[in-house]
């Protein structure tokens, strides 16, 4: 049973232009939204986080909305530069940052 | 600041082997998460420690894995026997307390 649901695998985007990553959840006890970031060979490393009581984060170039209503959250990246190209995975917890559940990831390439 | 240190960062073993991998966490950080990462996937779940005690191993198949974590610091996930659907990434992370998770590089384990 996937409670954090990530459908798109991938996304091109070209340099300049905003990157939008999508994730879906089904656990509504779950109250805290991250996005880790992860290139090749290395672990994924925490990127912005949200908690439930708010329905945006923004952290300069990145912005996470959340949709409680509709269980869910999208990172905005604007502008995209080519060093954003790296996998993204959405997760969420349940207090705080207990237990950690992870999506499947899209891997996102920004083209020069 | 030292990041989360794993060794070895590859491993090829044959099914019914045993294997171990070892997880040096940032200094300080009292909590350890052992996840495992099939290829295709977001990162799961095996273990967490607070300290050198076990708060979550729900979805550590306790037949074939454990973990230990001695003296609160270092820790060790040993797998044995392996089997072929053990071939995954297996990632250490380490917080503070129940805060933001710094992650290792992984191990890559491959069963032939």
């Amino acid at each position: 049973d996937q409670q954090v649901k990530q459908n798109s695998p991938s996304l091109s985007v070209q340099e300049g232009r905003i990157s939008i990553l999508n994730c879906d959840y089904t656990n509504s006890m779950f109250d805290y939204f991250l996005w880790y970031k992860k290139y090749p060979a290395e672990g994924p490393t925490f990127l912005i986080s949200i908690s439930s009581i708010k329905d945006k984060n923004e952290d300069g170039r990145f912005t996470v909305f959340l949709n409680k209503s509709a269980k869910h959250l999208s990172l905005h990246i604007v502008p995209s530069q080519p060093g954003d190209s790296a996998v993204y995975f959405c997760a969420a917890s349940e207090g705080g940052y207990q237990k950690v559940t992870f999506g499947t990831g899209t891997k996102l390439q920004v083209i020069p | 600041e030292a990041g989360v240190a794993q060794s070895p960062r590859y491993k090829i073993i044959e099914k019914r082997q045993s294997v171990a991998f070892w997880c040096n966490p940032i200094s300080g950080h009292a909590t350890l998460y052992w996840y495992q990462q099939i290829l295709g996937q977001g990162p799961k779940l095996l273990i967490q420690f607070q300290n050198n005690g076990v708060v979550d191993d729900s979805q550590l198949p306790k037949d074939r894995f454990s973990a230990e974590r001695l003296k609160g610091v270092d820790s060790t996930l040993k797998i044995q026997p392996a089997k072929l659907e053990d071939s995954a990434v297996y990632l250490c992370a380490s917080s503070l307390s129940a805060d933001t998770q710094y992650f290792g590089p992984g191990t890559r384990l491959t069963v032939l």
